[in-house]
């Protein structure tokens, strides 16, 4: 069966830490996939789209990597800060009609001063 | 640019009544709007796909005539939750996609309404 897999517990990181999520996916080949934050009782907010050719992505302290071998993606926060705290959401692209989103469920981060 | 505003944030309602929830983009023209619906600690699920001027596609397990949608203009859509039941009760969100100066790939997500079923 078709999967996307985040870390469902919480994430706890010290504020100037780098903070890690994983995104994992069975049965899918996504033409691309996209990270989204989403604070409580909020729509999600776009970060960052990484396309199946594509390794790596980065835009100021995020960073996203693709391995479509592992079928994985990562994403990271440098110097994380206590804003940063918020649910972040992975979506994959399928190739049918009208390229739906499907999201994972979100992993909670909470950086801590 | 790329706001999308959903309206109302909450609602309450009495069992058997119909809501109907407003999605506008503000400052582009969306070629494609969406409809969630969200559990708590759960994922988006798509509900439904529109396009302007043509009928919703709605996903598996969706009924379409319990919600209702119609996006008449390439800057509004709406959901109408018909005959609403304490089981409808939830966070619902819209998104939107399109625009010539926008990358097509990404949804602009309203800030979602929560739905209380009396």
């Amino acid at each position: 069966s078709q999967k996307i897999e985040q870390n469902s517990e919480a994430l706890n990181i010290q504020e100037g830490k780098t903070a890690t999520l994983t995104c994992n996916y069975t049965n899918y080949s996504p033409a691309y996939l996209q990270w989204y934050r989403q604070d409580p009782g909020r729509g999600p907010v776009f970060l960052l789209l990484i396309r199946e050719n594509e390794k790596e992505k980065r835009k100021e302290r995020l960073k996203v990597t693709f391995d479509t071998t592992l079928k994985q993606s990562l994403f990271h926060i440098t110097a994380s800060q206590p804003a940063d705290s918020a649910t972040y959401l992975c979506a994959l692209a399928t190739s049918g009609g009208y390229n739906k989103l499907i999201f994972g469920a979100g992993t909670r981060l909470a950086v801590h001063p | 640019g790329a706001v999308v505003s959903q309206h109302p944030s909450w609602v309450i309602c009495k069992s058997g009544t119909s809501v109907k929830i407003e999605c506008r983009s503000l400052d582009f023209q969306a070629t494609t709007m969406f409809w969630y619906r969200q559990f708590p600690k759960q994922s988006l699920m798509l509900m439904a796909t529109s396009n302007e001027g043509s009928k919703a596609t709605y996903e598996q397990g969706v009924e379409k005539d319990k919600f209702l949608i119609n996006h008449a203009s390439l800057t509004l859509s709406t959901l109408t939750v018909t005959s609403a039941h304490p089981e409808d009760s939830s966070f619902y969100i819209c998104s939107a996609r399109g625009g010539e100066s926008l990358a097509k790939n990404i949804q602009y997500f309203g800030a979602g309404t929560r739905l209380s079923v009396l």
